[in-house]
């Protein structure tokens, strides 16, 4: 059973303009999300996160929105850049000893110039 | 800061061998210690979980006698590959958790491709 789910596997959108990357999750006890960059062959790279206490944060071109109601969480990249193109995982944590981390399946965003 | 090394970052074995993969926290104190497989187009999956000291936690379906774990110190972590095969071939991730953070970010290393003859 997925707790976090990315449904869409890859997203392509021109440079300049909105990438909006979603994410939902099935588990309540989740109080902390993430979103995480990654290219091939590397390691993810932290890019944003956001606590439960709240629904939005920003961060230059990043904002994360999260919707506790519907269980779902985005992330916005605007305004995209060609540079952004690489795979982006969500994760969620329930806060749990040791901050084990739960990853959605990813998706790869192409920024196209 | 929080930079964690892992080391090697490709490795090729024939089958049969061990592999040791190390990870390093450099510059900070890693409470816990990470371990990720990934197989190609696929997320990451969290294999154990290792706290400096004492015996890791593994997931359900992973071996604990295939994958050894061992954290020895708050900035080493290592995961052995015992007797490798072809279908252990992936890439390895490690991360990890600072002392005393108050946020659940860890910090990820650069990944270890494993490929196994």
């Amino acid at each position: 059973d997925q707790q976090v789910k990315q449904n869409s596997p890859s997203l392509s959108v021109q440079e300049g303009r909105i990438s909006i990357l979603n994410c939902d999750y099935t588990n309540s006890m989740f109080d902390y999300f993430l979103w995480y960059k990654k290219y091939p062959a590397e390691g993810p790279t932290f890019l944003i996160s956001i606590s439960s206490i709240k629904d939005k944060n920003e961060d230059g071109r990043f904002t994360v929105f999260l919707n506790k109601s519907a269980k779902h969480l985005s992330l916005h990249i605007v305004p995209s850049q060609p540079g952004d193109s690489a795979v982006y995982f969500c994760a969620a944590s329930d806060g749990s000893a040791g901050n084990m981390l739960t990853f959605g399946g990813g998706t790869r965003l192409m920024v196209k110039p | 800061g929080a930079v964690v090394s892992q080391h090697p970052s490709w490795v090729i074995c024939k089958s049969g061998t061990s592999v040791k993969i190390e990870c390093r926290s450099l510059d900070f104190q890693a409470t816990t210690m990470f371990w990720y497989r990934q197989f190609p187009k696929q997320s990451l999956m969290l294999m154990a979980t290792s706290n400096e000291g004492s015996k890791a936690t593994y997931e359900q379906g992973v071996e604990k006698d295939k994958f050894l774990i061992n954290h020895a110190s708050l900035t080493l972590s290592t995961l052995t590959v015992t007797s490798a095969h072809p279908e252990d071939s992936s890439f390895y991730i490690c991360s990890a958790s600072r002392v005393g953070s108050i946020y659940n970010e860890q910090f990820f290393g650069p990944g270890t491709r494993l490929t196994v003859l």
